[in-house]
């Protein structure tokens, strides 16, 4: 059974900080990815991974930056928190030769 | 353009009433096209694919190439259905296009 965790279910920051979201797989995936979910927005690529220290911009990178050392692990970093950046953040991950992604719980991350 | 509608943001529907969640994707090549499912309180799941054609908890989906749509039914709702629904169009290897999801509410 394929089991993506995330390092926080809630977390609250200060704008300006530094904030680090974790997200760890255990299905030996190559393919990582990082969502923000939005009401009335759906769910939009931040970055993906297509493998360790592989690294893509999705549609909405701005303030985001990201991090894949190791194959089960994929970061995720806004460098400066922003009210903006308030949302439900979602990890996932699948096998380079499917198409199917697993998420994560996902993290509801509030910039105050 | 490559994008995903969901024209609906909410649909109630009584208990035992056939549902339709309405799903149209813009996309000039063979499109890969999942349904996902966010029940409250749990994470994202696959509920079905179209090159699947199978029904999963009661649920089909048919592609209609020629309309651009792949509509999500079930014949007769139950309350366990409510949830997120979200279609979405796979236009390469990484790349999903999520639409802006439906949130189905099926009433006693």
């Amino acid at each position: 059974d394929v089991k993506v965790t995330q390092s926080s279910r809630y977390l609250v920051k200060r704008t300006g900080e530094k904030v680090f979201l974790e997200c760890v797989q255990d299905m030996d995936h190559e393919n990582m990815f990082w969502y923000r979910q939005d009401p009335g927005l759906g769910l939009r690529l931040i970055y993906f991974s297509y493998d360790v220290k592989m690294k893509e911009k999705g549609d909405i990178p701005e303030g985001y930056s990201v991090s894949r050392e190791k194959k089960e692990r994929f970061s995720l970093i806004l460098e400066s928190a922003s009210t903006n950046q308030t949302s439900m953040y979602l990890c996932a991950s699948k096998d380079r030769r499917s198409y199917e992604q697993y998420f994560g719980p996902g993290t509801r991350l509030t910039v105050t | 353009a490559q994008r995903v509608t969901q024209p609906e943001k909410l649909l109630s529907v009584f208990k035992g009433a056939p549902v339709e969640l309405k799903c149209n994707y813009s996309y000039s090549g063979s499109p890969e096209l999942f349904w996902y499912v966010q029940y409250s309180r749990q994470r994202l799941q696959l509920l079905l694919r179209h090159i699947s054609r199978e029904s999963i908890k009661g649920f089909t989906a048919d592609l209609n190439k020629g309309e651009t749509s792949f509509h999500l039914k079930k014949p007769f709702a139950q309350e366990e259905d409510s949830a997120m629904y979200y279609c979405a169009l796979i236009p390469g290897t990484y790349k999903y296009i999520f639409g802006t999801g439906t949130r189905l509410k099926v009433l006693a």
